[in-house]
């Protein structure tokens, strides 16, 4: 069990431009989460993917972002056209029962 | 919705001393609550689940209690040691979420333990 491993672990991107993450849940993992944190806030949620479906998406995913997990088992999500507001950790999650295993994060700052 | 609140938003305590924190969230709605223990650096540590009224869970030093009637849940550490230096986050997941476990966390808690 090597746990959520993120990559990259930070990056750091000007304004306008793309930038992907990738996640490697837990295997055999089937429910993977991404998680938005920012400075002095607790994580917030973005989306749920049951499998290889994406089950729900918070109000928070603007239509900038997307998030995949294709063959159920990692997931990326894409920033398109990333905002200074876009700045934040990226969380990684997964579950299999009832205990959410996080990954180490992902820091973007858009410069 | 679902609104969690955590008290104290940090904490410094001298080692060997006892400490608690508190989540609070509303009472309706409430499916599980689970705690977390953050370190600088790395991943959220998975502390406990608990979702039965008057649950009680301990790890080492660590125990918590909940109170779903009246909405909140309490932390305790027995003698702080300068590594449970931490934010602790709670987070909680509302019934209609039972079978996503999407969790809506609180701000955290901040312990800072001096040696």
């Amino acid at each position: 069990d090597t746990g959520v491993s993120q990559d990259p672990r930070h990056k750091i991107t000007k304004r306008g431009q793309n930038v992907t993450f990738r996640c490697d849940p837990i295997s055999e993992h089937n429910r993977l989460y991404w998680y938005r944190q920012t400075l002095g806030q607790g994580p917030e949620f973005l989306t749920y993917f049951q499998n290889e479906a994406q089950l729900e998406k918070s109000r928070l995913l603007s239509d900038r972002f997307s998030a995949e997990r294709p063959k159920g088992s990692f997931s990326t999500l894409e920033i398109q056209r990333t905002e200074q507001g876009d700045s934040a950790m990226y969380l990684c999650a997964s579950s299999g029962g009832n205990t959410i295993y996080f990954g180490e994060g992902s820091w973007l700052t858009v410069v | 919705i679902l609104n969690v609140e955590q008290s104290p938003q940090s904490l410094h305590v001298q080692e060997g001393d006892s400490t608690n924190f508190t989540c609070s969230f509303p009472s309706s709605n409430f499916y599980a609550l689970h705690w977390y223990r953050w370190e600088t650096a790395k991943s959220p540590e998975a502390l406990f689940v608990m979702t039965l009224n008057g649950d009680e869970k301990k790890k080492g030093r660590i125990s918590a209690t909940l109170n779903t009637k009246e909405g909140y849940s309490y932390l305790y550490i027995k003698g702080s040691q300068p590594e449970d230096s931490a934010t602790y986050l709670c987070a909680g997941v509302n019934e209609g979420s039972g079978n996503t476990g999407k969790l809506i966390f609180g701000q955290g808690t901040t312990l800072q333990v001096k040696p």
